[in-house]
């Protein structure tokens, strides 16, 4: 069986300040690890994703996300918010071993104040 | 090139008729999710389909719900005596393989209220 937890609802912070929205997973292999966006009103969308190799991978519109495995986190990260990056972001994640399914965390909502 | 598209985009039903949604995964996708969501809520896996390959059903939440993929590529997931929890966005998402590896690319949704 594979989970994933996203701990906070929502996460509120200041443009230009740095922002983390966290992830944790369970998945009895392998995990790869996805995150995606939804701008309101609009679909979601691939923002980045670790399969193997460096921890620290980046993606679009400048976040990045840590992969830590005695953890068993993904958090998300960008060092300076923009007001644009307020929207909903989903962790997501597949076991290496069960290609066609992928679970999704229930989403945090981000909230960028000018 | 073309996204993942989805009909309709907004559909408004009375309880107990039938629905029919439709998605078209990007041309070369191989592989086709359903999702729905809930307000307020992440996403639920439905079901899955990879070229000619039996179609990963453990998703759906009760005989009501049944999908087609027709040539590998069009889907419909049908919804048959709706209810009002069924009342969601359906999603659509394709991707390049059925490998684990690969991201997905989603359509817009299908709004199912059911009245």
């Amino acid at each position: 069986a594979q989970s994933v937890a996203q701990p906070e609802d929502q996460v509120n912070v200041a443009e230009g300040n740095p922002l983390t929205v966290k992830c944790t997973y369970s998945v009895s292999g392998n995990p790869y690890l996805f995150w995606y966006v939804q701008y309101p009103n609009r679909g979601l969308q691939f923002l980045l994703k670790y399969i193997t190799g460096d921890n620290l991978v980046k993606g679009s519109y400048g976040f990045e996300a840590e992969f830590n495995k005695s953890q068993t986190s993904f958090h998300l990260k960008k060092p300076s918010a923009l007001v644009s990056d307020s929207a909903l972001y989903f962790c997501a994640v597949r076991d290496n071993t069960n290609a066609g399914k992928s679970t999704f965390g229930d989403g945090t909502t981000l909230t960028v104040k000018p | 090139g073309a996204g993942v598209s989805q009909s309709p985009s907004n559909k408004v039903t009375e309880k107990g008729k039938d629905v029919e949604l439709r998605c078209d995964p990007i041309s070369g996708h191989t592989a086709l999710y359903w999702y729905r969501q809930s307000l307020g809520q992440g996403l639920e896996f439905l079901i899955y389909f990879q070229g000619n390959s039996a179609p990963d059903k453990s998703g759906l939440p009760s005989d009501r719900f049944s999908a087609e993929r027709t040539g590998g590529s069009v889907s419909t997931l049908t919804i048959q005596r709706t209810q009002q929890e069924d009342s969601a966005v359906y999603l659509c998402a394709s991707s390049l393989s059925p490998a684990a590896s690969y991201e997905q690319y989603f359509g817009p949704g299908t709004r199912l209220t059911v009245t």
